[in-house]
Protein backbone atom coordinates (compact mmCIF):
# COMPACT_ATOMS: atom_id res chain seq x y z
CA UNK A 1 0.00 0.00 0.00
CA UNK A 2 1.93 2.83 -1.40
CA UNK A 3 -0.11 5.87 0.65
CA UNK A 4 3.28 8.31 -0.80
CA UNK A 5 3.64 8.71 -5.01
CA UNK A 6 5.77 10.14 -6.83
CA UNK A 7 5.05 9.02 -9.96
CA UNK A 8 7.50 10.98 -12.00
CA UNK A 9 10.78 8.93 -11.71
CA UNK A 10 13.02 11.63 -13.81
CA UNK A 11 12.93 15.48 -14.43
CA UNK A 12 14.98 17.30 -16.52
CA UNK A 13 14.62 21.16 -16.66
CA UNK A 14 17.22 23.87 -17.76
CA UNK A 15 19.28 26.23 -14.93
CA UNK A 16 17.72 29.38 -14.15
CA UNK A 17 13.96 27.58 -14.83
CA UNK A 18 11.62 26.65 -12.78
CA UNK A 19 11.76 22.68 -11.77
CA UNK A 20 7.87 21.66 -9.91
CA UNK A 21 8.16 18.31 -8.11
CA UNK A 22 4.97 16.34 -7.65
CA UNK A 23 3.33 14.60 -4.47
CA UNK A 24 0.52 12.35 -3.96
CA UNK A 25 -0.78 10.87 -0.45
CA UNK A 26 -4.19 8.91 0.14
CA UNK A 27 -3.87 8.98 3.76
CA UNK A 28 -6.05 11.86 4.77
CA UNK A 29 -4.59 11.90 8.91
CA UNK A 30 -0.95 13.05 7.26
CA UNK A 31 -0.79 16.50 9.07
CA UNK A 32 2.78 17.03 7.76
CA UNK A 33 4.77 17.00 4.65
CA UNK A 34 8.44 17.39 3.89
CA UNK A 35 10.50 17.17 1.39
CA UNK A 36 14.27 15.76 1.20
CA UNK A 37 16.87 16.26 -1.72
CA UNK A 38 19.64 13.36 -1.70
CA UNK A 39 22.58 13.27 -3.38
CA UNK A 40 24.87 10.36 -4.00
CA UNK A 41 26.45 8.69 -1.04
CA UNK A 42 24.73 10.77 1.18
CA UNK A 43 21.58 10.80 3.74
CA UNK A 44 18.34 12.86 2.72
CA UNK A 45 18.65 16.43 3.74
CA UNK A 46 15.94 18.31 4.93
CA UNK A 47 14.64 21.21 2.28
CA UNK A 48 11.03 22.27 3.47
CA UNK A 49 7.97 21.40 5.41
CA UNK A 50 4.31 22.21 5.35
CA UNK A 51 1.58 21.62 8.13
CA UNK A 52 -1.55 20.29 6.74
CA UNK A 53 -3.12 23.69 8.20
CA UNK A 54 -1.51 25.68 5.53
CA UNK A 55 -1.60 25.95 1.66
CA UNK A 56 1.75 27.50 0.86
CA UNK A 57 5.11 27.21 2.63
CA UNK A 58 8.05 29.60 1.06
CA UNK A 59 12.03 29.79 1.71
CA UNK A 60 14.16 31.12 -0.77
CA UNK A 61 14.18 29.35 -4.02
CA UNK A 62 11.80 26.52 -2.36
CA UNK A 63 7.77 26.83 -2.22
CA UNK A 64 5.64 23.72 -1.21
CA UNK A 65 2.09 24.08 -2.50
CA UNK A 66 -0.45 21.72 -0.60
CA UNK A 67 -4.30 20.92 -2.27
CA UNK A 68 -5.51 18.85 0.74
CA UNK A 69 -8.81 18.32 -1.27
CA UNK A 70 -6.92 16.41 -4.23
CA UNK A 71 -4.34 15.42 -1.87
CA UNK A 72 -1.54 16.67 -3.52
CA UNK A 73 1.55 18.80 -2.71
CA UNK A 74 4.48 20.18 -4.88
CA UNK A 75 8.00 21.49 -4.88
CA UNK A 76 8.75 24.82 -6.74
CA UNK A 77 12.06 25.47 -6.79
CA UNK A 78 13.20 28.96 -9.01
CA UNK A 79 15.25 29.47 -10.25
CA UNK A 80 17.09 25.86 -10.89
CA UNK A 81 20.55 25.74 -10.62
CA UNK A 82 22.91 22.68 -11.69
CA UNK A 83 23.42 22.44 -7.81
CA UNK A 84 19.68 21.26 -7.50
CA UNK A 85 20.34 18.33 -9.15
CA UNK A 86 19.39 15.36 -6.85
CA UNK A 87 17.05 12.70 -6.12
CA UNK A 88 14.14 14.63 -3.92
CA UNK A 89 11.56 12.52 -1.48
CA UNK A 90 8.11 13.50 -0.93
CA UNK A 91 7.72 12.57 2.97
CA UNK A 92 4.54 12.73 5.08
CA UNK A 93 3.88 12.25 8.63
CA UNK A 94 1.07 12.08 11.35
CA UNK A 95 2.45 13.26 14.75
CA UNK A 96 6.32 12.86 13.96
CA UNK A 97 6.52 9.51 15.05
CA UNK A 98 7.33 7.58 11.34
CA UNK A 99 8.03 9.41 7.90
CA UNK A 100 6.16 7.84 5.21
CA UNK A 101 8.61 8.47 1.97
CA UNK A 102 7.72 8.16 -1.47
CA UNK A 103 10.07 6.83 -4.14
CA UNK A 104 11.64 9.44 -5.20
CA UNK A 105 12.15 11.84 -8.42
CA UNK A 106 15.93 12.50 -10.07
CA UNK A 107 15.79 16.26 -10.82
CA UNK A 108 18.51 17.18 -13.26
CA UNK A 109 19.65 20.66 -14.13
CA UNK A 110 21.46 21.46 -16.74
CA UNK A 111 23.14 24.41 -17.46
CA UNK B 1 26.99 21.62 16.08
CA UNK B 2 27.39 18.46 15.30
CA UNK B 3 25.15 16.40 12.52
CA UNK B 4 24.24 12.86 12.70
CA UNK B 5 26.52 10.19 12.33
CA UNK B 6 26.46 6.41 11.34
CA UNK B 7 29.05 3.40 11.42
CA UNK B 8 30.34 1.07 9.68
CA UNK B 9 29.88 3.53 6.22
CA UNK B 10 30.47 0.11 4.43
CA UNK B 11 29.81 -3.62 5.70
CA UNK B 12 29.78 -6.63 4.05
CA UNK B 13 27.93 -10.15 5.46
CA UNK B 14 26.89 -13.57 4.45
CA UNK B 15 23.35 -15.00 4.96
CA UNK B 16 22.86 -15.93 8.59
CA UNK B 17 25.05 -13.49 10.42
CA UNK B 18 24.61 -11.12 12.47
CA UNK B 19 25.24 -7.08 12.34
CA UNK B 20 25.22 -4.22 14.49
CA UNK B 21 24.68 -0.60 12.89
CA UNK B 22 25.70 2.80 14.90
CA UNK B 23 24.18 6.14 15.12
CA UNK B 24 25.35 9.27 17.08
CA UNK B 25 22.33 11.73 17.36
CA UNK B 26 22.73 15.38 16.95
CA UNK B 27 23.42 17.44 19.61
CA UNK B 28 20.63 18.20 21.43
CA UNK B 29 18.06 15.61 20.25
CA UNK B 30 16.44 12.93 21.97
CA UNK B 31 14.80 10.85 19.55
CA UNK B 32 16.57 8.48 17.14
CA UNK B 33 14.46 6.85 14.11
CA UNK B 34 16.00 4.24 11.68
CA UNK B 35 14.80 3.31 7.95
CA UNK B 36 15.81 0.57 5.45
CA UNK B 37 16.15 1.87 2.26
CA UNK B 38 16.60 -0.46 -0.85
CA UNK B 39 17.47 0.32 -4.33
CA UNK B 40 14.85 2.42 -6.27
CA UNK B 41 12.83 3.05 -3.58
CA UNK B 42 12.07 5.23 -0.68
CA UNK B 43 13.55 4.84 2.60
CA UNK B 44 11.12 2.64 4.69
CA UNK B 45 10.37 3.32 8.86
CA UNK B 46 12.37 0.56 10.78
CA UNK B 47 11.75 1.77 14.56
CA UNK B 48 12.04 4.95 16.42
CA UNK B 49 13.73 5.80 19.63
CA UNK B 50 12.46 8.13 22.34
CA UNK B 51 14.36 8.39 25.74
CA UNK B 52 16.17 4.91 25.59
CA UNK B 53 12.16 3.40 24.82
CA UNK B 54 10.52 2.21 21.68
CA UNK B 55 7.89 4.59 19.93
CA UNK B 56 6.89 2.83 17.58
CA UNK B 57 7.63 0.08 15.11
CA UNK B 58 7.19 -0.21 11.38
CA UNK B 59 6.76 -3.53 9.50
CA UNK B 60 9.57 -5.38 9.63
CA UNK B 61 10.24 -8.91 11.75
CA UNK B 62 11.48 -9.18 15.26
CA UNK B 63 15.08 -9.91 13.86
CA UNK B 64 15.67 -6.28 13.79
CA UNK B 65 16.44 -4.73 17.03
CA UNK B 66 17.34 -1.57 18.83
CA UNK B 67 18.53 0.37 21.63
CA UNK B 68 18.98 4.17 22.57
CA UNK B 69 21.85 4.78 25.20
CA UNK B 70 21.26 7.65 28.10
CA UNK B 71 23.21 9.70 25.45
CA UNK B 72 21.07 9.23 22.87
CA UNK B 73 23.03 7.48 20.38
CA UNK B 74 21.44 4.11 18.80
CA UNK B 75 22.11 1.21 17.40
CA UNK B 76 20.42 -1.37 15.03
CA UNK B 77 20.82 -4.99 15.67
CA UNK B 78 19.65 -7.46 12.72
CA UNK B 79 19.85 -11.33 13.28
CA UNK B 80 19.54 -13.90 10.79
CA UNK B 81 21.09 -11.87 7.72
CA UNK B 82 18.84 -12.30 4.46
CA UNK B 83 19.85 -11.70 0.99
CA UNK B 84 17.09 -9.08 1.00
CA UNK B 85 18.59 -7.30 3.95
CA UNK B 86 21.23 -5.34 1.43
CA UNK B 87 20.19 -1.80 1.72
CA UNK B 88 21.49 1.62 2.57
CA UNK B 89 20.22 1.89 6.25
CA UNK B 90 19.38 5.58 7.25
CA UNK B 91 19.62 7.04 11.00
CA UNK B 92 17.54 10.09 11.56
CA UNK B 93 17.76 12.03 14.78
CA UNK B 94 14.59 15.08 16.19
CA UNK B 95 14.27 16.56 19.21
CA UNK B 96 10.72 15.70 20.16
CA UNK B 97 8.67 18.77 21.60
CA UNK B 98 5.54 17.87 20.79
CA UNK B 99 6.00 20.75 17.95
CA UNK B 100 7.52 20.24 14.18
CA UNK B 101 10.16 17.77 15.02
CA UNK B 102 11.96 17.57 12.03
CA UNK B 103 14.13 14.43 11.70
CA UNK B 104 17.69 15.13 10.35
CA UNK B 105 19.34 12.26 8.51
CA UNK B 106 22.94 10.61 8.96
CA UNK B 107 25.00 9.34 5.43
CA UNK B 108 23.79 6.03 6.06
CA UNK B 109 25.07 2.62 6.23
CA UNK B 110 25.56 0.31 2.68
CA UNK B 111 24.85 -3.26 3.63
CA UNK B 112 25.45 -5.96 1.45
CA UNK B 113 24.51 -9.59 2.54
CA UNK B 114 26.13 -12.47 -0.07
Amino acid sequence: DQQVKQNSPSLSVQEGRISILNCDYTNSMFDYFLWYKKYPAEGPTFLISISSIKDKNEDGRFTVFLNKSAKHLSLHIVPSQPGDSAVYFCAATKGFQKLVFGTGTRLLVSP
Amino acid sequence: ETGVTQSPTHLIKTRGQQVTLRCSSQSGHNTVSWYQQALGQGPQFIFQYYREEENGRGNFPPRFSGLQFPNYSSELNVNALELDDSALYLCASSFSSGGTDTQYFGPGTRLTVL
